[in-house]
């Protein structure tokens, strides 16, 4: 199957700081790419649908100034949490859908970033 | 009431036993069905997808798509130690691409 890269793996920061999430379509072009938030033993948490090219779409009580999407390129996806606080503290996971694919068989997880606020 | 309804259990079965894992929806919408298998610590890996009503099989996994009950399950025979996850299902409508998650099911296989 395609994969889909997140860097990085694991984030520790503090209070207040700015933290860039990344995620790759390694083989394939991506029109859109999701991002979900996941706390443990819990399911995934959709938080915005971002199209290459255009503005991300919010989930009903995502703040959009906090957690920034930029979708450069048919490849590349970012998430920065912006003014990081210990309620960010999550594991955060992109999915990609591809180009002219049916919305189930096409659409690929990353592994994951685990972010840790201090 | 949840989009999606899914046992959380967890579920803990000896090796090589039949498994079982249902969903239940209430969008009749809802055309496109997948399992998700999470290991802990990772992303969700595609095991199933399934379009409409019916039966899917490969290898020891069969899913089952009952749009009448709004009812998917899956089905893993000959269970193995290196199944022990998270299993969620997912599905998604014709139109539009979000997809509707269940809480995930943690099954763990004894060997």
């Amino acid at each position: 199957g395609a994969v889909v890269s997140q860097h990085p793996s694991r984030v520790i920061c503090k209070s207040g700081t700015s933290v860039k999430i990344e995620c790759r379509s390694l083989d394939f072009q991506a029109t859109t790419m999701f991002w979900y938030r996941q706390f443990p033993k819990q399911s995934l948490m959709l938080m915005a649908t971002s199209n290459e090219g255009s503005k991300a779409t919010y989930e009903q009580g995502v703040e959009k100034d906090k957690f920034l999407i930029n979708h450069a390129s048919l490849t590349l996806s970012t998430l920065t949490v912006t003014s990081a606080h210990p309620e960010d503290s999550s594991f955060y996971i992109c999915s990609a859908r591809e180009v002219r694919g049916r919305p189930g068989e096409t659409q690929y997880f990353g592994p994951g970033t685990r972010l840790l606020v201090l | 009431q949840k989009e999606v309804e899914q046992d959380p259990g967890p579920l803990s079965v000896p090796e090589g036993a039949i498994v079982s894992l249902n969903c239940t929806y209430s969008n009749s919408a809802f055309q496109y069905f997948m399992w998700y298998r999470q290991y802990s610590r990772k992303g969700p890996e595609l095991l199933m997808y399934t379009y409409s009503s019916g039966n899917k099989e490969d290898g020891r996994f069969t899913a089952q798509v009952d749009k009448s009950s709004k009812y998917i399950s899956l089905f893993i025979r000959d269970s193995q130690p290196s199944d022990s996850a998270t299993y969620l299902c997912a599905m998604s409508a014709t139109t539009g691409n979000q997809f509707y998650f269940g809480t995930g099911t943690s099954l763990t296989v004894i060997p």
